[in-house]
Formats: C-alpha cells, structure tokens, sequence
C-alpha cells in the first residue's frame, strides 16, 4: 500500500518570500501524485496533479510541484507567497487495489503561515 | 451551483444519540466518498461508492453505515455516537476511477460533527 509523508506539520513564511513544502511517497512502479489546499472552514480543493509527462507541473496560481522519481519526492514550491496562500496543503497518492478500483492516501498536511 | 453539498455542516450530539450526514453531488460523477478528518487534520477514507456499489470499506467500526440511494447521492448514518466520532467528515465524488488515470476528487465543504 502507498504510504505519503509530508515531514513538516508548519512552515511560516513572510510574504513575498519563496517557499517550499516538502512531500515523499512510498515507492512504486506507476504513481500518480497530487496536492491539495484546504482553506480555514473549507472543503479540499486540487492545486495540482502529476500524472505522467513533464516532471514540472504548475497551477494557476503559481504553484508548482516536481516529480522526482529517484527521491520518490513530489515537492511543492513557490517562488512569492501571499497572505491569502494562508492554509492546510495536502499531499495524496493513488493507491491502486487489487480491485482494480484506486484511492487516495493524504499525507498529514503541512500548515502554510504567510505573515506580512 | 455547489458541486458537492453536505448538510448539515455543523452538527453538536450528545453521546449515544444516533445521526446522519447527507452528501449530494450533482457533478455526473460515478464515484464518492466520505472521509474523517481529526482534530490533528489528519485525512483518513472511510468508505467509497461507485454507482451505488460499495467499493471501499477501511477499517471503521460497524456503528458507521454508509447508503447509497442513487449514484448522485451518499449518506452516512452514525449509531451510538462516542466521544471519538467528534471530527470534520468530508464527502467527495469523482469520476469513474476503474481506468488507468485517477481522475480529480471535489470536496463538500464538510460537516462538523462534535460528540458531547
């Protein structure tokens, strides 16, 4: 079974500081990898998602997370953080099952403080 | 519109007392779920249905049933409520996930259950 670790529970930033929220999944031979953001008081909502292809993937609001296979590590950068970036981001795998049916796995979440 | 909705969002029990969550998607999607998320924010799936099929059943006591009326709907019924069931329970749907790409999960905005 897939199994994610997001090592930091908290990072604080300042605002327009670059930031970098780290994530490692358990190894696999196909992985499929996403990032999550939950707001205070709301549901999840995908930021990103890797697939297959480019090892760079990027959101709209500039965000972006690289696959490494080799560190088996799904990094979540970026380059100027806002107060509004304020939030819970969560790193998920697709676990697949013998049923041929997949799941998520959440890594425990890692709080982004943005202070001016 | 709201993708996926849950009702009630806040829910405050006493101990004992049996309730239920109703979840509602009106996104087309083949597939929900619900997930616990504790006070730790940790994010843990319950269950998962697809077109009214159950298809996963993690480890949770048998007071939790889920019920499926149609695939656009999925509720959870709660029996005998102990201290421990108090928590954030998020429903989600996504498309038909028996394919080779995982597809995107949406959330409902979560209902906070508290067990007194």
């Amino acid at each position: 079974a897939q199994s994610v670790t997001q090592l930091d529970s908290q990072v604080p930033v300042f605002e327009e500081a670059p930031v970098e929220l780290r994530c490692n999944y358990s190894s696999s031979v196909s992985v499929y990898l996403f990032w999550y953001v939950q707001y205070p008081n709301q549901g999840l909502q995908l930021l990103l998602k890797y697939l297959s292809g480019s090892t760079l993937v990027e959101s709209i609001n500039g965000f972006e997370a690289e696959f490494n296979k080799s560190q088996t590590s799904f990094h979540l950068r970026k380059p100027s953080v806002h107060i509004s970036d304020t939030a819970e981001y969560f790193c998920a795998v697709s676990d697949f099952m013998n049923t041929g049916f997949q799941k998520l796995v959440f890594g425990t979440g890692t709080r982004l403080l943005v202070s001016p | 519109d709201t993708a996926v909705s849950q009702t009630p969002k806040y829910l405050v029990t006493q101990m004992g007392n049996d309730k239920s969550i109703k979840c509602e998607q009106n996104l087309g999607h083949d597939t929900m779920y619900w997930y616990k998320q504790d006070s730790k924010k940790f994010l843990k799936i319950m269950f998962s249905y697809n077109n009214k099929e159950l298809i996963i059943n993690e480890t949770v006591p048998n007071r939790f049933s889920p019920k499926s009326p149609d695939k656009a709907h999925l509720n959870l019924h709660i029996n005998s409520l102990e201290l421990g069931d108090s928590a954030v329970y998020f429903c989600a749907s996504s498309q038909d996930v028996r394919t080779e790409a995982p597809y995107e999960q949406y959330f409902g905005p979560g209902t906070r259950l508290t067990v007194t």
